[in-house]
């Protein structure tokens, strides 16, 4: 089985900051990677797909990046409503498996 | 616009059963693969189970196999998975997950229902 580790779990920035989140893979997962943004109560929701695809409908400071074991989300300029977990995603290989989560918090 | 329509879920009782539907519209259902995924409260998020467009494979993560069944009803875009010798650690959100297809593949996690709850305990 695949094992995601991201990093951090938590952080916290202020509106306008660049803000970068890391999964990490413990086999080659392609590109087949998402990311998620879950808010308290509600259903994740996808941002990016294969590792660096927007999900159209997506805003653009949303960005994702990497392959194989090594992949990146940045936020380039953090917005108030960006306050929520983020869950990276592999689908390589069953059993999908999601890292932990980061909780991103605006200060 | 997708719709993803979750209904069942509730209180039972550990060796009890459940069925969960989810009732999908805006989308041609039959051409995509259907999964679900369950997040215990606080807490992160399972795969459960995939069940691929035509209805002719399915998979499991090991925790349910034997206990859990995925079924589609193509025809009424339906998706169900029925639950059975519940523990009190599948208490748990299920939500139920549509791929995403782009150029000629496939991504998982597309569009997600609202979730239902189901609790198990005595």
């Amino acid at each position: 089985d695949i094992k995601m580790t991201q990093s951090p779990s938590s952080l916290s920035a202020s509106v306008g900051d660049r803000v970068t989140i890391t999964c990490q893979a413990s086999q080659d997962s392609n590109h087949y990677l998402n990311w998620y943004q879950q808010k308290p109560g509600r259903a994740p929701k996808l941002l990016i797909y294969a590792a660096s695809n927007l999900k159209t409908g997506v805003p653009s400071r949303f960005s994702g990046s990497g392959s194989g074991t090594h992949f990146t989300f940045t936020v380039s300029s953090l917005q108030p409503e960006d306050a929520a977990t983020y869950y990276c995603q592999q689908y390589e290989n069953l059993p999908y498996s999601f890292g932990q989560g980061t909780k991103l918090e605006i200060k | 616009e997708v719709q993803l329509l979750q209904s069942g879920g509730g209180l039972v009782r550990p060796g009890g059963s459940l069925r969960l539907s989810c009732a999908a519209s805006g989308f041609t259902f039959k051409t995509f693969t259907m999964s679900w995924v369950r997040q215990v409260p606080g807490k992160g998020l399972e795969w459960v189970s995939t069940l691929i467009d035509s209805g002719s494979a399915t998979y499991y993560a090991d925790s349910v196999k034997g206990r859990f069944t995925i079924s589609r009803d193509n025809s009424q875009n339906t998706l169900s998975l029925e639950m059975s010798y519940l523990r009190v650690e599948d208490t748990a959100v299920y939500y139920c997950v549509k791929d995403g297809h782009y150029d000629d593949s496939a991504y998982f996690g597309d569009f997600w229902g609202q979730g239902t709850v189901v609790t198990v305990s005595s």
